[in-house]
């Protein structure tokens, strides 16, 4: 079974870019994962679904500041000219033999 | 527009049950593998469980298998989930959310109905 680490916090200020890594574990380095932001005290929602070529579909509504991104086993999600409502927890996920991965999540500060 | 409504969360003893509902709305509900993903308080997500287009095949986390059980009614666009045994630690609110392909990653997601575990 795949797991993912993520780191569980970073910041970025107002108006700049940060890049969020999800890695996959040893021997999963070339599974998909999806992307998914949870603004506080809200649901989460569907960003993108990334894959090891660095190919991504992101969901409806998306804004293009977001970017998906891979290298080996690490998937890498790009939020591009930082805007407040970008502050939030960004989840990875994956599956694998009838089973679903979340890694524990970053919580994004914009400074 | 898609849309995942739950409903029938609330407080319950420890060892009782408690059944959740999901009304789908938007979508070819019978087109979709469904799951429930639940997050406790401050913590991160984590997949309970998920059901095929047909009820054919069902798949839980460890920690639930024998006491949740997930069913869907294509006719009501309706999928559940029934938990029986409850523990202080099935405490967490509980998100429907539609899989993309074939139980692969969720595409869209309920707004989550809370679920209390205490005496």
């Amino acid at each position: 079974q795949p797991v993912l680490t993520q780191s569980s916090s970073a910041s970025a200020s107002l108006g700049s870019s940060v890049k969020l890594t999800c890695t996959l574990s040893s021997g999963h380095s070339s599974y998909i994962i999806a992307w998914h932001q949870q603004q506080p005290g809200k649901a989460p929602r569907y960003l993108m679904k990334l894959e090891g070529s660095g190919s991504y579909n992101k969901g409806s509504g998306v804004p293009d500041r977001f970017s998906g991104s891979s290298s080996g086993a690490d998937r890498y999600l790009t939020i591009s000219n930082l805007q407040s409502e970008d502050e939030a927890d960004y989840y990875c996920e994956t599956w694998d033999s009838n089973t679903r991965v979340f890694g524990g999540g970053t919580k994004l500060t914009v400074l | 527009e898609v849309q995942l409504v739950e409903s029938g969360g609330g407080l319950v003893q420890p060892g009782g049950s408690l059944r959740l509902s999901c009304a789908a709305s938007g979508f070819t509900f019978s087109s979709y593998w469904m799951s429930w993903v639940r997050q406790a308080p401050g913590k991160g997500l984590e997949w309970v469980a998920n059901i095929k287009q047909d009820g054919s095949e069902k798949y839980y986390v460890d920690s639930v298998k024998g006491r949740f059980t997930i069913s869907r009614d294509n006719a009501k666009n309706s999928l559940y989930l029934q938990m029986n045994s409850l523990r202080a630690e099935d405490t967490a609110v509980y998100y429907c959310a539609r899989d993309k392909n074939s139980g692969s990653y969720v595409d869209y997601w309920g707004q989550g109905t809370l679920v209390t575990v205490s005496s």
